[in-house]
Order: structure tokens, then C-alpha cells, then sequence
């Protein structure tokens, strides 16, 4: 399996809090995505990076934000949680888009 | 309409039974296609990627078809545990990195 680490798995946090996702890559692979799956939606990109400090918005990007200062690292953040970001946030990898990616083991994250 | 769409099913079909679906997709300069599976509350894992040619993995068989836009996943001999969700996946030209998913087909393999 692709060394993807996603951290925390679980969170339950209050509405209103900022929440950062982190997703940790050993691969050195140049593209990394945040996804969320809701029931009936399937996978929603948020945010995709396509290199160090390189990123941009993808379907469902309102209320988050994302970093990436080194290629192992890209930090999702919720600015200001809501109920409806409850969800199931996935991260991906892959070093070409022509690849398939490989995904994390994902983080369930709560909004109360 | 959708850019790559499936039959959300579910398919219940009888163990040892060979099931089939497809998955379309709307914009013919597409490049790549792969079927992930993902049980249930887990992560998508890659199954096979799909070759213009077509290509087989033991019990699995992917199939493109250009002219009519979809990607076909064949069954054989099918187990308990096939039972998953099964996701088509595109890579447009002009997607600027992404992929398109498909929402995906619930199996579910009977005794």
C-alpha cells in the first residue's frame, strides 16, 4: 500500500472551531487531493495540490483551505466548522495523472 | 448530466454468479479509467485500471468501449467477498488534474 498517513482518524468537534486535517505522503508523489464522501454524493474533490506551494480549488471548496510548504505534507483547514462538514475526508496520491491514485484511510469528523 | 455516471443498484446476485456493469462517461477526451472498490466505511482501493485493449485479473475483466463512451467490470465466479461498492473513474484531457468519479455500483453477493 501507498505510505499515506491521514491524522486524526476521529474528531467531534463544535461548530464554529477551525480544524485542520493533515495528510502525510512517503512517497514523494507530486499530486495530492482532499476529498469528502457523503451518503449519495460519492467522492467530492475539495482541494487538489499539484506541487509545493501549488494548489486549487475543486468542487466543494467553500469553507476550506489547504497548504502544502513541503511535498509530504497537505494540510486541509476548516476556517470556521459547520455541521454540514461533517463528513468523511479522504486524502489521495499520485505522481502522474495518467496513475491511478491511492488514498489514506480517511478521518471521520464530527460538527456538533 | 453527470460526466461519469452508474447504476447506484444494488445488484444482489448469487454466489458463483458472473455480474456485469457499466459506467459512461460524457466527454470523449478522456485519457485513463480505472474501477476502485471500496467496502463499507473504508477507503477506495485501487482494482484495475482499464487498457484500450482490454484486460483481465484473475476473476475481473475491464473493457472500454471509445464509440459509445463506457467502461465496462465483468465478474466471474463471483465471492462473498466481492461484495463492495464499485467506483468507475475518468481522467478527462481537459480535467486540470482531477479526476471524475463516478458515484458508484453497491454489490452485494448472496449465499
Amino acid at each position: 500500500d501507498a505510505g499515506i498517513t491521514q491524522s486524526p482518524r476521529h474528531k467531534v468537534t463544535e461548530t464554529g472551531t477551525p480544524v485542520t486535517l493533515r495528510c502525510h505522503q512517503t512517497e514523494n508523489h507530486r499530486y495530492m487531493y482532499w476529498y469528502r464522501q457523503d451518503p449519495g454524493h460519492g467522492l467530492r474533490l475539495i482541494h487538489y495540490s499539484y506541487g509545493v506551494k501549488d494548489t486549487d480549488k475543486g468542487e466543494v471548496s467553500d469553507g476550506y483551505s489547504v497548504s502544502r510548504s513541503k511535498t509530504e505534507d497537505f494540510l486541509l483547514t476548516l476556517e470556521s466548522a459547520t455541521s454540514s462538514q461533517t463528513s468523511v475526508y479522504f486524502c489521495a496520491i499520485t505522481p502522474d495523472l495518467n496513475q491511478p491514485q491511492h488514498f489514506g484511510d480517511g478521518t471521520r469528523l464530527s460538527i456538533l | 448530466r453527470k460526466e461519469v455516471e452508474q447504476d447506484p443498484g444494488p445488484f444482489n446476485v448469487p454466489e458463483g454468479a458472473t455480474v456485469a456493469f457499466n459506467c459512461t462517461y460524457s466527454n470523449s477526451a478522456s485519457q485513463s479509467f480505472f474501477w476502485y472498490r471500496q467496502d463499507c466505511r473504508k477507503e477506495p482501493k485501487l482494482l484495475m485500471s482499464v487498457y484500450s485493449s482490454g484486460n483481465e485479473d484473475g476473476r475481473f475483466t475491464a473493457q472500454l468501449n471509445r464509440a459509445s463512451q463506457y467502461i465496462s467490470l465483468l465478474i466471474r465466479d463471483s465471492k462473498l467477498s466481492d461484495s463492495a461498492t464499485y467506483l468507475c473513474v475518468v481522467n478527462f484531457r481537459d480535467s486540470n488534474y482531477q479526476l471524475i468519479w463516478g458515484a458508484g455500483t453497491k454489490l452485494i453477493i448472496k449465499p
